[in-house]
């Protein structure tokens, strides 16, 4: 499976933008790029994915570079209920025909008010 | 839409016995869940993949005889931990495959203690 790389931890206030990097150097051509959160105590949420252009929902932007090599997570405007851990996840098709979410550490993301 | 439930939240029970949770889909079908389970400080970790009318598949190193999967409908998959032990808690976390997004939206979790 296809690594990715985060920073452990970072910090933002309240109502700033929040930028999360991921790097994935080993991505191959069929690797969806996923993004949850977790809460302390809770199962994951979906945030949003992406394959190679950018995409846009209510919660957040994703940001794809042209080689597919990094992403980047966009929070316009942070709050404190966005403090969570963030997962970037790649996916790629099972034989089953279905992906498979491994998870790695994430990024710890602190808000201060 | 999207929402997965999981029976029980929690559960403590004594060394040797068998528990049972359950993860419901509950607006939309599932026909692939899956079961993770997370220590504390640490990361998920998916334990199996369960296919609705067919065997589960166990990553490496899953007892499959110590974790029992039935996926018996489409909205329905249960995860038996038989035996347990205290180095089986945990917090067991299940999810559901919307297969027209190919999106995984997760259960709440079940956190187990064995005594």
């Amino acid at each position: 499976d296809a690594k990715t790389t985060q920073p452990n931890s970072m910090e933002s206030n309240e109502e700033e933008p929040v930028h999360l990097p991921c790097n994935h150097s080993t991505i191959s051509g069929t690797d969806y790029i996923h993004w949850y959160r977790q809460l302390p105590s809770q199962g994951p949420e979906y945030v949003i994915h992406g394959l190679t252009s950018n995409v846009n929902n209510r919660m957040a932007s994703l940001a794809i570079a042209e080689d597919r090599k990094s992403s980047t997570l966009i929070l316009h405007r942070a709050t404190l209920r966005d403090a969570a851990v963030y997962y970037c996840i790649l996916s790629a098709l099972f034989s089953g025909g279905y992906n498979k979410l491994i998870f790695g550490a994430g990024t710890r993301l602190a808000v201060h008010p | 839409g999207a929402v997965v439930s999981q029976h029980p939240s929690w559960v403590i029970c004594k060394s040797g016995t068998s528990v049972k949770i359950e993860c419901r889909s509950l607006d939309f079908q599932a026909t692939t869940m899956f079961w993770y389970r997370q220590f504390p400080k640490q990361s998920l970790m998916l334990m199996a993949t369960s296919n609705e009318g067919s065997k589960a598949t166990y990553e490496q190193g899953v007892e499959k005889d110590k974790f029992l999967i039935n996926h018996a409908s489409l909205t329905l998959s249960t995860l038996t931990v038989t035996s347990a032990h205290p180095e089986d808690s945990s917090f067991y976390i299940c999810s559901a495959r919307v297969s027209i997004t190919d999106t995984q939206y997760f259960g709440p979790g079940t956190r187990l203690t064995v005594l």
